[in-house]
């Protein structure tokens, strides 16, 4: 059962640039979220997908944007880098609707994560 | 609005003394789910627990035990006799029911706290 797969595993870009980071999710999962996760800090919530949409957003500004594909995949998209976005970005794949109080597959399946180096 | 707060940044100990790492959280949701999640050098985060606001029953599961307690908003985790491979960055987070069906909310985290076990 695969788990959560983000490419690439480490990226180095110029101020300015536009970069895109990839995620496949868990199998049978349907939602994908982003976090972005600065050095010695907890991940911060970016936004959320599921059904191709964009369902919720964190406080990040409109630099970031996303995209859900039919099969559940997902990718995130910066542009306009900025020194300061650099981080580890973690997609994290889940189930849409809750199924149940009784349902033990709950909660997120994280990917390693993407290292962003802005120069 | 929801905070985490754990106010360990880090935390070294000596193998197989036992540790406890403090979280404390903050919501006016009464439905709301917490988690702990462990952060090896590697990245990924690995699921380790959750729990929901109904729950207060505490878990353990080998080594690892867990406090809920909603009167001190407050869910500590304990390792027991703590092991090398212990040694990572634990983060503790919060996350609510959104209004999508009952859908889940983003998780919202601690800055984690580091934990070094020595030999």
């Amino acid at each position: 059962d695969a788990g959560v797969t983000q490419s690439p595993t480490h990226l180095i870009k110029t101020r300015g640039q536009q970069v895109t980071l990839r995620c496949s999710p868990k199998s049978g999962h349907d939602t994908v979220s982003w976090y972005q996760q600065a050095l010695g800090q907890g991940p911060q919530f970016i936004f959320q997908y599921y059904e191709e949409e964009e369902r919720q957003r964190g406080n990040f500004p409109d630099r970031f944007s996303g995209h859900q594909f039919p099969n559940y995949s997902s990718e995130l998209n910066v542009n306009a880098l900025l020194l300061g976005d650099s981080a580890l970005y973690l997609c994290a794949s889940s189930l849409g609707v809750l199924p149940g109080q009784g349902a033990r597959d709950y909660g997120y399946t994280f990917g390693s994560g993407t290292r962003l180096t802005v120069v | 609005a929801q905070k985490v707060t754990q106010a360990q940044t880090e935390i070294s100990v000596v193998e197989k003394e036992d540790v406890t790492l403090d979280c404390v959280y903050e919501t006016r949701d009464t439905t709301y789910y917490l988690f702990w999640y462990k952060q090896p050098p590697s990245g990924e985060l690995v699921f380790l627990i959750r729990r929901n606001s109904f729950d207060e029953q505490n878990e353990i599961s080998g080594r690892y035990s867990w406090n809920f307690q909603k009167s001190t908003s407050s869910f500590n985790f304990t390792i027991t006799a703590s092991q090398v491979v212990d040694s990572a960055v634990y983060f503790c987070a919060l996350s609510v029911v959104w209004n999508y069906g009952g859908s889940q909310g983003n998780l919202i985290f601690g800055k984690g706290t580091k934990l070094s076990v020595k030999p």
